[in-house]
């Protein structure tokens, strides 16, 4: 099991220019979100999906779209990027419904906007 | 308040020694409890989940909580200098529904 997974690994994007953030798990889990990390800041939910065909707003979606296009798979688009939107950005999934709640995340994109 | 308050650190201490990190939250009604290891440039790692009140152990970890005073706690006993990270502790918030809420993350630095 490759267990979440991420493309790209880096990127560098100009201001106004449109990318789109790939994750897959192939865990079976049915939830899946988007985390930012920035120094100082921790961890900050961007937006989630609980399940397949849902979605909602985190703590910080300003600027991002979702899409969960199966069960597998949830990307995260960024229209026109801004340089506040440099950042480390994690997508992580977890198996919901279940008590436990474990969320496991994948290796990271670290975006850059200039 | 922040829901979930970690001290940011840096904690140190010598290798072979205790290291203990704290971690509170605010939501009495919290039910699932975690702590992920995060390394620097790299992704969070889950350690350990705790549910009911108590110690659970695994290996050098031992996650410990208190619900009635709403902390939980993880001690890592034999530090090495590769249990240098940052530890994160989460939390299931009720009101929240299927997400989790993060603390800020507590650095340790095992001193060979």
């Amino acid at each position: 099991n490759a267990g979440v997974t991420q493309t790209p690994k880096f990127q560098v994007l100009k201001t106004g220019q449109s990318m789109t953030l790939q994750c897959a798990q192939d865990m079976n889990h049915n939830s899946m979100y988007w985390y930012r990390q920035d120094p100082g800041m921790g961890l900050r939910l961007i937006y989630y999906s609980a399940s397949e065909g849902t979605t909602d707003k985190g703590e910080v979606p300003n600027g991002y779209n979702v899409s969960r296009l199966n069960k597998r798979e949830f990307s995260l688009r960024l229209e026109s990027a801004a340089p506040s939107q440099t950042s480390v950005y994690f997508c992580a999934s977890a198996l919901s419904g279940h008590v436990s709640y474990e969320q496991y995340f994948g290796p990271g994109t670290r975006l850059t906007v200039t | 308040q922040k829901e979930v308050e970690q001290n940011s650190g840096p904690l140190s201490v010598p290798e072979g020694a205790i290291a203990s990190l704290n971690c509170t939250y605010s939501d009495r009604g919290s039910q699932s409890f975690f702590w992920y290891r995060q390394y620097s440039g790299k992704s969070p790692e889950l350690i350990m989940s705790i549910y009911s009140n108590g110690d659970k152990e695994d290996g050098r970890f031992t996650a410990q909580l208190n619900k009635a005073s709403q902390y939980v706690s993880l001690l890592i006993r034999d530090s090495q200098p590769s249990d240098s990270a940052t530890y994160l502790c989460a939390v299931k918030v009720t009101e929240y529904g299927n997400k989790l809420v993060f603390g800020a993350g507590t650095i340790l630095r095992v001193k060979s």
